[in-house]
Order: C-alpha cells, then sequence, then structure tokens
C-alpha cells in the first residue's frame, strides 16, 4: 500500500509562469490535506478536499491559488503567476476520514526564480 | 492567533538523557492531540497522539502527558537517540462542524548529540 505521494518532488519556475502540484492520496482515503511550509516556518494549512468538494480554503491565499480534488486522478494545487514569496515546501495529507490525524507525502518544494 | 504554541525553536540534548518537548494550547474545545515528527527534506510522519480524556500515553521510548487544566501537554523522549533529531510538531484537533481541523504549532527542532 504505497503512501501518499507527491509529484514533482522538485519543481523551479520563474516568475509569472504557473505551478501544478500533484498529490495521490493513500489507496482508500478520500480526504486530502494541503499544508505550506516557509522556509524557517511551520506548517501552514491551506486547503481540505473530498472528492469533487473543497470543504475548507481558509487558508488558501485567495488569488493566483486554487485546488481540487476530481472524481478521478491526483488532487491538484495550482498556483497562477507564480512570484518568489510563493517559493516553499507543499505538504499534501490524506486521510480515510474527517478524523484525528492523517499521512503526509513527501513533499514538493517549490522555487520561484 | 497561535492556538497552539511551541514556545522552544530549538532544543538540544545529550545522547541517552530524557528530551521533554512543550506544547501550549488555548482552546478548551480541542480533545485530540498529536505530534508528529519531520526530518529534512521529508513529510511530517506521526509519533504519538492523546485523546483528551487521558492524562498519558506511552509507546516504547516516546510518552505524551497532558495537562488539561493547563492547557499544556508535553513529548518525553527517554532514551534520546541521534536519530531523534528531527523538528516536532504539536498539534490539536477540534470538531468543525461535521469535519475536525487540526490546529499546528510552529515545530520544535531537536538535536541529540552524541
Amino acid at each position: 500500500n504505497a503512501g501518499v505521494m507527491q509529484n514533482p518532488r522538485h519543481l523551479v519556475r520563474r516568475r509569472g509562469q504557473e505551478a501544478r502540484l500533484r498529490c495521490s492520496p493513500m489507496k482508500g482515503h478520500s480526504h486530502v490535506y494541503w499544508y505550506r511550509q516557509l522556509p524557517e516556518e511551520g506548517l501552514k494549512f491551506m486547503v481540505y478536499l473530498q472528492k469533487e468538494n473543497i470543504i475548507d480554503e481558509s487558508g488558501m491565499p485567495k488569488e493566483r491559488f486554487s485546488a481540487e480534488f476530481p472524481k478521478e486522478g491526483p488532487s491538484i494545487l495550482r498556483i497562477q503567476q507564480v512570484v518568489r514569496g510563493d517559493s516553499a515546501a507543499y505538504f499534501c495529507a490524506s486521510s480515510p476520514g474527517s478524523h484525528y490525524g492523517y499521512t503526509f507525502g513527501s513533499g514538493t518544494r517549490l522555487t520561484v526564480v | 492567533d497561535q492556538q497552539v504554541k511551541q514556545n522552544s525553536p530549538s532544543l538540544s540534548v545529550q545522547e541517552g538523557r530524557i528530551s521533554i518537548l512543550n506544547c501550549d494550547y488555548t482552546n478548551s474545545m480541542f480533545d485530540y492531540f498529536l505530534w508528529y515528527k519531520k526530518y529534512p527534506a521529508e513529510g511530517p510522519t506521526f509519533l504519538i497522539s492523546i485523546s483528551s480524556i487521558k492524562d498519558k500515553n506511552e509507546d516504547g521510548r516516546f510518552t505524551v502527558f497532558l495537562n488539561k487544566s493547563a492547557k499544556h501537554l508535553s513529548l518525553h523522549i527517554v532514551p534520546s537517540q541521534p536519530g531523534d533529531s528531527a523538528v516536532y510538531f504539536c498539534a490539536a484537533s477540534v470538531k468543525a462542524g461535521n469535519n475536525r481541523k487540526l490546529i499546528w504549532g510552529l515545530g520544535t527542532s531537536l538535536a541529540v548529540n552524541p
């Protein structure tokens, strides 16, 4: 049973480009969470999704950021027109239900140059 | 508004001694607490948890203590090993509508010196 798979592990984008980060949850998990860790900071919640639904996006910046978790395929975190301040590690986690804890992927490190 | 606080950004301990990592919270509605460990370039991994109806949970070298009246929990690692060197995050779970929410501390970086 593979864990939470995130790809790519490293992503370099120029300012103004789009970044797409993918997350395949653990088998049987229908809840996905995205977190961001900026340099020298802790984990910051961004968005919580179930299949085809956004449950809580209170941590997501209002502009340029979007997330989806389609019926088929991985969850996607999309950042349009990236800026240097978007450089961070983005972690995805999944759980079988909205319960007490979840399993994290290894993260995608986004560098904006 | 930091509802979960880990006031020590870093901690250094000698191998074989006890490591004590602390976490304070402000929301009395938190009913479940978790500790995660994170190595550089990896995602956090679950370590140990405790329900608010308990005051202690032990798993091998790891013990978590909960003091509800003080809104304080601590993670004890004994004996500490160099492989325990990592960032430790405290998280608190609270019911939010039909779902649950995890609120995270900023982490404590533990260095265990040989």
